[in-house]
């Protein structure tokens, strides 16, 4: 039974639109939620983060929206730009051990000039 | 800060043969996990290290995988007897481990049993 899911493996985009990846949980006991890029033949790269008693973090191009009470989260970058191209990871952590995370399986998002 | 490193990139074995990875952490990081993933699948949790101490493991490490981290420092993941099931992506993190910090990724180590 997979906890946290990305029901979208791949999305394509203009540059400079708006990209909006999802992710769904189903564990209540997550409290904090964190996205990573991760580019071929590289580790995953954290991007950005929220905790539970937030519904909005935003951190230049890249906001991160959270509504518990659909269990749902969003990452949305704008303007989208070719070198965001990359797999993004939906991940989720629960006791303050955000390093110990249970993770979707990647949304490839694709940039085109 | 030279970010968390893995060695080897990339190791070939055959099957039932034992492998050995290693990981050294950012320095000052005193939580360290494994990971394991598979091809069109997110990273999935194995284990993690509070210094040297193993607080957790995943189900997903059978009795063949050990890990260690003598000393808190680098740390080893070891797997015996190979299976062809095995073969996948091992990622190594690191993370300071003081409230909601992310954590660290190498860039991992590709098993491929044959």
């Amino acid at each position: 039974d997979q906890q946290v899911k990305q029901n979208s493996p791949s999305l394509s985009v203009q540059e400079g639109r708006i990209s909006i990846l999802n992710c769904d949980y189903t564990n209540s006991m997550f409290d904090y939620f964190l996205w990573y890029k991760k580019y071929p033949a590289e580790g995953p790269t954290f991007l950005i983060s929220i905790s539970s008693i937030k519904d909005k973090n935003e951190d230049g191009r890249f906001t991160v929206f959270l509504n518990k009470s659909a269990k749902h989260l969003s990452l949305h970058i704008v303007p989208s730009q070719p070198g965001d191209s990359a797999v993004y990871f939906c991940a989720a952590s629960a006791n303050t051990n955000a390093g110990k995370s249970t993770f979707g399986d990647g949304t490839t998002l694709t940039v085109k000039p | 800060d030279t970010g968390v490193s893995q060695d080897p990139r990339h190791k070939i074995t055959k099957r039932g043969q034992n492998v050995t990875f290693r990981c050294d952490p950012i320095s000052e990081h005193n939580r360290l996990y494994w990971y394991r993933q598979t091809l069109g699948q997110g990273p999935e949790f194995l284990t993690y290290f509070q210094n040297e101490a193993q607080l957790e493991k995943s189900r997903l490490l059978s009795d063949r995988f050990s890990a260690e981290r003598p000393k808190g420092s680098f740390s080893t993941l070891e797997i015996q007897r190979t299976e062809q099931g095995d073969s996948a992506m091992y990622l190594c993190a690191s993370s300071r481990g003081q409230g909601w910090t992310e954590a660290f990724f190498g860039q991992g180590t590709r098993l491929t049993v044959v």
